[in-house]
């Protein structure tokens, strides 16, 4: 199957900016996704990108997308308290494949 | 629009004991998926429906494991003769069928399994 990797945790000052990365080894998906998982709830879309795109921009939220290196990134601008979560890239078109996450833990 | 549901919550159930959850995806959504997450780790798919069709299994559905979708609705999926392996949180997902183009999929808050 396919092979998703992220890096584990990130710790991030509230106002500053966040980036997770991910890994990945088949780029034949026609979408890549971030999900958002926070304790007790459901996971929850944050965003997507199409493969044919190098950058998306979703209000403080910065897709990027590298085909050639098969990495992609999630830009958290004015990181905040309530985006302390686990943050999962996904790939795949019906069966997502899903990175372990990253714990982002936002501190005053 | 309620969402994607999924009873029970949590189960905890005893080694060899049969266990069996049941998701209801959004109503107008004819594809459902099941993903199992294990602590520390992302959801790992399972297996999904198109209508009642059950289109795919994934090699980590033992033969202890089987899902039906008999009406195109609703799911269930069944653990037989259960493991303290098969600890997870069992996850369902649901979105309209479509490849090539985006089609979202939504998830339920998932069942928490403990096997003792």
């Amino acid at each position: 199957g396919e092979d998703v990797e992220q890096s584990l945790f990130l710790s991030v000052r509230e106002g500053d900016s966040s980036v997770i990365n991910c890994t990945y080894t088949d780029s034949s998906s026609t979408y890549l996704y971030w999900y958002k998982q926070e304790p007790g709830a459901g996971l929850q879309l944050l965003t997507y990108i199409f493969s044919n795109m190098d950058m998306k921009q979703d209000q403080r939220l910065t897709v990027l997308l590298n085909k050639k290196d098969k990495h992609l990134s999630l830009r958290i601008a004015d990181t905040q308290t309530g985006d302390s979560a686990i943050y999962f890239c996904a790939v795949n078109d019906y069966k997502l494949s899903f990175g372990a996450g990253t714990t982002v833990t936002v501190r005053a | 629009d309620t969402g994607v549901s999924q009873d029970p919550r949590h189960k905890i159930t005893k080694r060899g004991q049969n266990v069996t959850f049941r998701c209801d995806p959004i109503s107008e959504h004819n594809r459902l998926y099941w993903y199992r997450q294990t602590l520390g780790q992302g959801p790992e798919f399972l297996t999904y429906f198109q209508n009642e069709a059950q289109l795919e299994k994934s090699r980590l559905l033992s033969d202890r494991f089987s899902a039906e979708r008999p009406k195109g609705s609703f799911s269930t999926l069944e653990i037989q003769r259960t493991e303290q392996g098969d600890s997870a949180m069992y996850l369902c997902a649901s979105s309209v069928a479509g490849d090539g183009f985006y089609n979202e999929q939504f998830f339920g808050p998932g069942t928490r399994l403990t096997v003792l």
